[in-house]
């Protein structure tokens, strides 16, 4: 596509239940960032994926969080058993190889809102 | 582990006026640097970067940013703001992998 997809805009949710956030990257970006952003707490990284691999996943606040991506594309973000300190802006975001390096020139989704009640 | 310092947290001014965002980051190696934007209701975007070469960079709508190693900064610079220039402005250090982004410093211009 001609920019970076997220999925669903808003997400209300109850305590405890467990939710999907989806990205789909530019087509041809090899690298693939998920950011949190809360208010005053500014970008807080949480996973990084180049292709399929995660070769960092330390951002990742609990073991409820977790994070794949498939075929080099789509990645989705699972919370589970939501917690209200989970309620953010999930931003997602791609950046492209340029002669094999990673450029860090990162485009950015318009996030997933997440609210938990 | 790396960071990044923003130590402006919210600047107001009035148009004409001349900025400068201070951003410090604490990694020693090689690094590439980075200032994003984000307009209201807008989604993030670049702003400028510093990969090597002449450390005094310049990006869009004006704004520059000089990169001096030996103070580990990278502060954002705009001669004179307008008032379409109101946004969070996110600086932002990559070294071999992932990208991190300091808290974000909100600019205010008013007429």
């Amino acid at each position: 596509g001609a920019g970076v997809s997220q999925s669903p805009s808003n997400k209300v949710t109850e305590k405890g239940k467990d939710v999907e956030l989806r990205c789909d990257p530019i087509s041809g970006h090899t690298a693939l960032y998920w950011y949190r952003q809360s208010l005053g707490q500014g970008l807080e990284f949480l996973i990084y994926f180049q292709g399929n691999s995660a070769p960092d996943k330390s951002g990742l606040p609990s073991d409820r969080f977790s994070a794949e991506r498939t075929g080099g594309s789509v990645s989705t973000l699972t919370i589970q058993r939501t917690q209200q300190e989970d309620s953010a802006v999930y931003l997602c975001a791609s950046s492209r190889l340029a002669g094999g390096f990673d450029t860090g020139e990162l485009f950015f989704g318009e996030g997933s809102r997440l609210t938990v009640l | 582990a790396q960071s990044v310092s923003q130590h402006n947290h919210h600047v107001i001014l009035s148009e004409a006026a001349s900025l400068e965002l201070g951003c410090n980051y604490s990694y020693g190696g090689t690094v590439n640097l980075f200032w994003y934007v984000q307009y209201p209701g807008q989604h993030l975007q670049l702003l400028l970067k510093y990969f090597s070469g002449d450390p005094l960079v310049k990006g869009i709508k004006g704004f520059e940013a000089e990169f001096i190693k030996s103070k580990f900064s990278f502060n954002l610079r705009k001669p004179s703001v307008q008032w379409s220039d109101t946004a969070e402005y996110f600086c932002a250090v990559k070294n071999t992998d992932k990208l991190i982004f300091g808290t974000g410093t909100r600019l205010q211009v008013f007429p």
